[in-house]
Parts: C-alpha cells; sequence; structure tokens
C-alpha cells in the first residue's frame, strides 16, 4: 500500500492564481481531511470529508473549495491564491464512526507558497 | 472551544538524557489524546495514544499518562537518542465522527550525540 499521497510536493502561486493539491489514499477509508501547518501554530482543519459525496468545513475554510467523487480522493482547491495561504498542506485519513479512536494517516505534505 | 497547549521549543538535549514534554487540554467532552511526531521532511506519524482517563500509551520508549484532574498528557522518554530529533504534536480528539484532531503548535526536539 501506498498509504496517503500528495502531489505536488511545492508549489509556487502567484497571487490571485488558482491551483489544486491532490490527495489520494489506497486504504479504503472513510474519513479524509486537510489541515495546514504554519510556523508556532501546529496543524489547523481546512476542510474534512466522511465519505464520498460528503464534505463539510473545519476551523479554516475560507478561501479553499473540496470535493470527495471517490473514496480514494479528496482534492482541495484554491480559487484565488493569497499570500496568506502560504503553508504546508497535509491530507489525512482514516476509517470513520464513533465508538473507537482510529488513526489518522498523514500524507508527506505541499509546500505552498504564494508571491 | 477545545485546545492544546504545549510547551514551547526548541528542546536541546543530550543523548542519553530524560526527556519531558509538557501537554495540558482544554476540552468540552472526554476526548482521545494523542501524540503525533513529525521527522524532518516527513509527514506526522502517530507516537502513542489514550482513549480514557489514567490510560497509559507507550511506544519506541515513549510514554503518556492520560490525567483527567490536571488535564494533562505529559510525553517522556528516558533516554533519548539522536534519532528521536523531530517535532512533537500532542492532539485531542472529541471522538465526534469528524475525526477533527486539534493540535498543540509543536515541540522542536534536538538530540546532540
Amino acid at each position: 500500500n501506498a498509504g496517503v499521497t500528495q502531489t505536488p510536493k511545492f508549489q509556487v502561486l502567484k497571487t490571485g492564481q488558482s491551483m489544486t493539491l491532490q490527495c489520494a489514499q489506497d486504504m479504503n477509508h472513510e474519513y479524509m481531511s486537510w489541515y495546514r501547518q504554519d510556523p508556532g501554530m501546529g496543524l489547523r482543519l481546512i476542510h474534512y470529508s466522511v465519505g464520498a459525496g460528503i464534505t463539510d468545513q473545519g476551523e479554516v475554510p475560507n478561501g479553499y473549495n473540496v470535493s470527495r467523487s471517490t473514496t480514494e480522493d479528496f482534492p482541495l482547491r484554491l480559487l484565488s491564491a493569497a499570500p496568506s495561504q502560504t503553508s504546508v498542506y497535509f491530507c489525512a485519513s482514516s476509517y470513520s464512526g464513533t465508538g473507537v479512536t482510529y488513526e489518522q494517516y498523514f500524507g508527506p505534505g505541499t509546500r505552498l507558497t504564494v508571491t | 472551544g477545545n485546545s492544546v497547549t504545549q510547551m514551547e521549543g526548541p528542546v536541546t538535549l543530550s543523548e542519553e538524557a530524560f526527556l519531558t514534554i509538557n501537554c495540558t487540554y482544554t476540552a468540552t467532552g472526554y476526548p482521545s489524546l494523542f501524540w503525533y511526531v513529525q521527522y524532518p521532511g516527513e509527514g506526522l506519524q502517530l507516537l502513542l495514544k489514550a482513549t480514557k482517563a489514567d490510560d497509559k500509551g507507550s511506544n519506541k520508549g515513549f510514554e503518556a499518562t492520560y490525567r483527567k484532574e490536571t488535564t494533562s498528557f505529559h510525553l517522556e522518554k528516558g533516554s533519548v537518542q539522536v534519532s528521536d530529533s523531530a517535532v512533537y504534536f500532542c492532539a485531542l480528539d472529541l471522538d465526534t465522527g469528524r475525526r477533527a484532531l486539534t493540535f498543540g503548535s509543536g515541540t522542536r526536539l534536538q538530540v546532540q550525540p
């Protein structure tokens, strides 16, 4: 199993450009999520999905869109990039459901710089 | 709201020294608690977890005990190695079905030979 994969590893955008960060997992996990990591702030949840066709907002959703058409893929779209979106982005996946604590598996991250 | 507070780093230790990284939390319910580790250039990996009060999580020589009375989950290791140099994140999950981890700011550990 490849686990959670993310592309690209690095990206530089100009203000106002759009792009999609790709995330895929091959573990048949229902739950997927996107976090951003900023210095001194830990990771903050952007959007998450509990299954194909179901997404919801996390802590910092503004400026980002997501969709989940398949179990495997969960792309993150920046419609009009801003310098405040310069960050490292991590995708994660796990089994879903309440009552049991499942581990979240993280991808290697995408480092995005917006100039 | 929910939050996690970690001691600021970096923490610099000599090899074989004792490690403690403090973590306290605020939560509206009864969370599960986690320590994740991030090695340079990599994503986060689960180091250990505890799901209820007085549980002790352990892995690779690291330990942490879920203390409900002090709302703490301090990470300890008796003898650190250079290979333990990484950033350590404390996190909580309120088991709402969202799998929405709330992270602390992270503590960088540097172990010198």
